[in-house]
């Protein structure tokens, strides 16, 4: 069964402070891992997809990366606006998505 | 990306009653898929629908309480039936192209609220 695991569940950042957000993951054969951002009220908007290990992609001050196990979110020098909760999930076989409880970021100013 | 629509946007309901919900795509696409995402947890997948055959239902949720319809490639609609306040949750479709990997890009979501 395909396992998806975030931490932390929440992280409080102060505008600048750089940090990194977890999704370790366990599956058959790697189809492709998503991020995706969701603010409150609204639906999952995505972010980045992953397909190999050793593959990064960078948006504004989000990189992510992607190992055999696990992924990274970096956010650099976060603002208030990049307050959200940041979903990670898994394509293993088929189309369906297995997601992660996500990690609920806030940045104060 | 795909731009999706989902209405209602909210609803309140009495349990018992029965509530269908629609997705609208403004492109063709193979795959259309139905998630549920209960208070303060993460998305879970209900069933995928393609176009001309019945959905596929994951494990826990059934076509009698969940029937959905996929008629064309544009539109699906999730019939939430025999509500119960369990039932109270945010349900999201999302689309995509049907390839391996391929993005899945989600609506805004319909949040329900039962009584």
């Amino acid at each position: 069964e395909d396992q998806v695991t975030q931490s932390p569940e929440a992280l409080r950042l102060q505008e600048g402070e750089s940090s990194s957000l977890n999704c370790s993951y366990t599956v058959s054969g790697l189809r492709g891992l998503f991020w995706y951002r969701q603010d409150p009220g609204k639906g999952p908007e995505f972010l980045f997809t992953l397909y190999s290990a050793g593959e990064e992609k960078e948006k504004e001050r989000l990189k992510a990366t992607l190992t055999k196990k696990e992924s990274f979110l970096h956010i650099t020098a976060p603002k208030p606006e990049d307050s959200a909760t940041y979903l990670c999930a898994v394509q293993a076989s088929g189309s369906r998505l297995t997601f992660g409880e996500g990690t609920q970021l806030t940045v104060n100013p | 990306s795909a731009v999706i629509s989902q209405k209602p946007s909210r609803d309140i309901c009495q349990r018992g009653t029965s509530l269908t919900i629609q997705c609208q795509v403004d492109s063709q696409v193979t795959m259309m898929f139905w998630y549920r995402q209960q208070p303060g947890q993460s998305l879970t997948l209900i069933a995928t629908a393609n176009q001309g055959s019945e959905a596929t239902y994951e494990s826990g949720f059934v076509i009698d309480k969940f029937p959905i319809s996929r008629p064309n490639l544009t539109f699906s609609t999730l019939t939430v039936s025999n509500m119960s306040p369990e039932d109270s949750s945010i349900y999201l479709c999302s689309v995509d192209g049907g390839g391996a990997g391929e993005t899945q890009y989600f609506g805004p979501g319909t949040r329900l609220l039962v009584l």
